[in-house]
């Protein structure tokens, strides 16, 4: 079946340091894929997505590019935020079948001042 | 644009009750979808409707239920709660029922089990 492997959590940053959360998949054919973020006591809100090899999904200054040859989809951002502080889910959309969507169990990032 | 609504916004319920939780997709959505989060976990799929018909069905007990109305808004049933049911649930829409669609997720509706 499908699944979406992403790393533990706690990510302990300080503003400003660069960001990597690692997001790996297993999937038949090629999916969608997706970066969701969720705030305290609010739903998921969608971050970024690309739905096909090497294309690069970016939004508020977050990115993530689908390698095929790796099957990952790594979030980054360049300088963190104290409000960029949430838990980010990766998830994936199979092509075909069924559309059943596969969420990763999710990684909690902490910015510090 | 309203986002994806639902209600209640929290929920007490005690074992062996009936809930139905209800989600209003974005205007011109005719997917939606249901999820199951439990605390310190990622979402799981329980259903998903479009054009009013059953697309897809997670790993969940025929104790849950779901329809989708002609307006697209839709409702989640679970019948004979167990305390195992406390989560959150969310509600998301999206255009269509394909993978190249995000969705758009509600605020979720908190049902606690006692």
């Amino acid at each position: 079946g499908n699944s979406v492997t992403q790393m533990e959590g706690p990510v302990t940053l300080s503003e400003e340091a660069f960001l990597t959360i690692n997001c790996t998949y297993t999937a038949t054919g090629y999916p969608s894929l997706f970066w969701y973020v969720q705030y305290p006591g609010e739903g998921l809100q969608l971050l970024l997505k690309a739905t096909k090899a090497d294309d690069k999904g970016s939004n508020k200054g977050f990115e993530a590019t689908y390698r095929k040859e790796t099957t990952s989809f790594h979030l980054e951002k360049g300088s963190v935020q104290v409000s960029d502080s949430a838990v980010y889910f990766c998830a994936l959309i199979p092509r075909g079948g069924s559309y059943i969507p596969t969420f990763g169990r999710g990684t909690s990032l902490i910015v510090h001042p | 644009d309203a986002g994806v609504t639902q209600s209640p916004t929290h929920l007490i319920k005690t074992r062996g009750q009936q809930v139905t939780l209800r989600c209003s997709p974005i205007s011109g959505h005719k997917s939606v979808s249901w999820y199951q989060q439990v605390l310190g976990q990622g979402p799981q799929f329980i259903f998903q409707y479009y054009e009013k018909e059953e697309r897809g069905r997670g790993n969940f007990p025929d104790r849950f239920s779901a329809r989708q109305f002609p307006n697209y808004s839709s409702e989640l049933n679970v019948n004979a709660l167990l305390l195992g049911d406390s989560a959150l649930y969310l509600c998301a829409s999206s255009l269509d029922a394909r993978s190249s669609y995000e969705q758009y997720f509600g605020p979720g509706t908190r049902l606690t089990v006692t």
